[in-house]
């Protein structure tokens, strides 16, 4: 089956630097990417997503990058904010099952 | 439009007890996943419903847990007898179709304590 690795698992970083969010997967039928944000005690919700056939998607502050060479994918947030402190996501879809990665801890400093 | 609806939202048991989870999906919405987030971990997989057929149970302890989905709107998910490892959020999820490219809209989730 899919495996999915998302590092760093955690991410400290000043208000208005970016952060980046890598993951790789393993399984070459994967075609859909999303991203997505859990802050405590939520439900997880989707920020952006990527189909295998688009290299970047990018909307506002956020974009997604893909390699499907490669087999990996990052999630690029610019101008951080304190609120996008959270646990970020990654997923990959195979034959339309989600498997998602560890999560990564973002922290934004005022 | 009305998201995705979960009853109890917290529930704490004994070891060997029994527990269900409900699950109300998006009005239209005709695939449902039911999810394991064991604390410091990504959303796992347990079973996928399209309508009220099962299309992936294949991380489903089927010894314990059981799901169903009576004409194909809400679900149900049961533990039957739990285990202290089984503590985790079971979160639901909805998407208009079965398919890689249908976003999951995801419920609050039940969070489950094994005592």
């Amino acid at each position: 089956g899919e495996n999915v690795e998302q590092h760093p698992s955690t991410l400290s970083v000043q208000e208005g630097d970016s952060a980046v969010i890598k993951c790789t997967y393993s399984d070459s039928a994967s075609n859909y990417f999303p991203w997505y944000k859990q802050e405590l005690g939520k439900r997880p919700q989707l920020i952006i997503d990527i189909r295998s056939n688009v290299g970047e998607k990018k909307d506002q502050r956020i974009a997604v990058t893909l390699n499907k060479t490669a087999k990996h994918f990052s999630l690029h947030i610019t101008e951080t904010q304190p609120e996008d402190s959270a646990v970020y996501f990654c997923a990959a879809a195979s034959y339309g099952k989600l498997t998602f990665g560890q999560g990564t801890i973002l922290t934004v400093h005022p | 439009e009305a998201g995705v609806a979960q009853s109890p939202r917290y529930k704490i048991i004994e070891k060997r007890q029994s527990v269900a989870f409900w699950c109300n999906p998006i009005s239209g919405h005709a695939t449902l996943y039911w999810y394991q987030q064991i604390l410091g971990q990504g959303p796992k997989l347990l079973i996928q419903f399209q309508n009220n057929g099962v299309v992936d149970d294949s991380q489903l302890p089927k010894d314990r847990f059981s799901a169903e989905r009576l004409k194909g709107v809400d679900s149900t998910l049961k533990i039957q007898p739990a285990k202290l490892e089984d503590s985790a959020v079971y979160l639901c999820a909805s998407s208009l179709a079965t398919g890689g490219h249908n976003e999951q809209f995801f419920g609050p989730g039940t969070r489950l304590t094994v005592l």
